[in-house]
């Protein structure tokens, strides 16, 4: 079972154009992730923010949580072409050391 | 350090034969998990080891679906007999350590297409 649901499903932008996605959840959390996926390819991992940080920032990215409204917005600044990939998010329950995935953002950065 | 090592990446087989995958996660990780991704959505559980013991396979479909984990390092993912409702990714993943933050780190993933 998919933990939570992300919006939007697809997005298309230009290149050098900032994209923002985001995930809502439905219980408790010890953390949230946020993992890319080429086409074809593994998933990797970009980011980890803990349920007590509100804001984290690594090179383009920055992720933000609402743990009161149990969402998450990952934004992806000055985008680029090598960023076209499905982003999911996935939150981890620490007591069962699980990690659920949501239904994913497709991004397309068109040149 | 090598990554988490998946084979075969595509297989294609009749409906009603046996399939296997496997997996050998990355060198100290105690943690392996293999996950199920159908077309256009995001991974969901089928079973997670702690070394060589199953501790949540409550996703597996246990009437044709088995996994082991023997000597607690490689692992094996097999399905007997398949449907065509099988046709997807299985990807492996692994973490270092109970207890960790949950980052995991996948293969590249095993695409079963059942005709």
């Amino acid at each position: 079972s998919q933990q939570g649901e992300e919006d939007p499903q697809a997005l298309s932008i230009q290149e050098g154009e900032n994209a923002t996605m985001n995930c809502s959840y439905k219980t408790s959390i010890n953390n949230l992730q946020w993992y890319r996926q080429n086409s074809g390819r593994g998933l990797v991992h970009l980011i980890l923010i803990r349920s007590n940080e509100r804001e984290k920032h690594s090179g383009r990215l920055r992720v933000t949580l609402d743990t009161s409204k149990k969402s998450s917005s990952l934004l992806i600044t000055a985008s680029r072409a090598a960023d076209t990939a499905s982003y999911f998010c996935a939150t981890f329950t620490g007591g069962g050391n699980k990690l659920t995935f949501g239904t994913g953002t497709q991004l397309k950065v068109e040149l | 350090e090598a990554g988490v090592v998946q084979s075969p990446r595509y297989k294609i087989i009749e409906k009603k034969q046996p399939v296997a995958f496997w997996c050998n996660p990355i060198s100290g990780h105690n943690t392996l998990y293999w996950y199920l991704q159908n077309l256009g959505q995001g991974p969901e559980l089928l079973i997670r080891y702690e070394n060589e013991e199953a501790v949540d396979d409550s996703q597996l479909p246990k009437d044709r679906f088995s996994a082991e984990r023997l000597k607690g390092v490689d692992s094996t993912l097999k399905i007997q007999p398949a449907e065509l409702g099988d046709s997807a990714v299985y990807l492996c993943a692994s973490s270092p350590r109970r207890g960790n933050t949950g980052e995991l780190f996948f293969g590249e993933g095993s695409r079963l297409t059942v005709l």
